[in-house]
């Protein structure tokens, strides 16, 4: 089976632009969740998604967006790009929020690096 | 909320000798305890984790960690170590009222042999 596939892997910026990730949930997953993890530092919340519903979001400014389809993929937006917006962002799907007998199961994250 | 400080950025061991990378975490509620392991150019595999029960939890390649309430840790554990196993190893809290993740800074173990 596919694991949680996210595109594109590699992406090239620069200031003020805005861009679009996208997460594919393993195959029956219904909850989404994004983080992005600065070099050298861990993984950071920002949103998680179910049923097409923003269900949490972390310390992140307005620039940042994301929504969920009904097939349960998700898009993460980044309007405005800055400098410190260059991470790796990761997405990690899950069956159930909250549900944590059930792992978050990551992709190999989007590689965004802002010129 | 909650905070994770993962004590040792980077841990040099050598091939089969043991390693132990240092967790203490910080909140005012109840957490669940899990380490995930980075390797290069990949997301995160989740290599153990604590729910409730017995305080020692094991992953299927070796590891081990040990949940101690009263010094508020979470040390990841391995007598023998492989060259496998060079990677970057995370530690991660979550609220058991919450699902989000919340991450330490990541300790990078490179085996040599």
């Amino acid at each position: 089976d596919a694991g949680v596939t996210q595109s594109p892997t590699h992406l090239i910026k620069t200031r003020g632009q805005h861009v679009t990730l996208r997460c594919s949930p393993i195959s029956g997953h219904k909850s989404v969740s994004w983080y992005q993890q600065v070099l050298g530092q861990g993984p950071q919340f920002i949103f998680q998604y179910y049923e097409k519903e923003e269900r949490g979001r972390g310390n992140f400014p307005d620039r940042f967006s994301a929504r969920q389809f009904p097939n349960y993929s998700s898009e993460l937006n980044v309007n405005a790009l800055l400098l410190g917006d260059s991470a790796l962002y990761l997405c990690a799907s899950s069956l159930l929020p909250g549900q944590l007998n059930q792992p978050q199961h990551f992709g190999d994250g989007t590689r965004l690096s802002i010129l | 909320a909650q905070s994770v400080t993962q004590l040792d950025s980077q841990v040099p061991v050598f091939e089969e000798a043991p390693v132990e990378l240092r967790c203490n975490y910080s909140s005012s509620v109840s957490v669940y305890l899990f380490w995930y392991v980075q390797y290069p150019n990949q997301g995160l595999q989740l290599l153990l984790k604590y729910l409730s029960g017995s305080t020692l939890v094991e992953s299927i390649n070796g590891f081990e960690a040990e949940f101690n309430k009263s010094q508020t840790s979470f040390h990841l554990r391995k007598p023998s170590v492989h060259i496998s196993d060079t990677a970057e190893y995370f530690c991660a809290v979550s609220r058991r009222d919450d699902y989000k993740l919340s991450f330490g800074a990541g300790t990078t173990v490179t085996v040599r042999a």
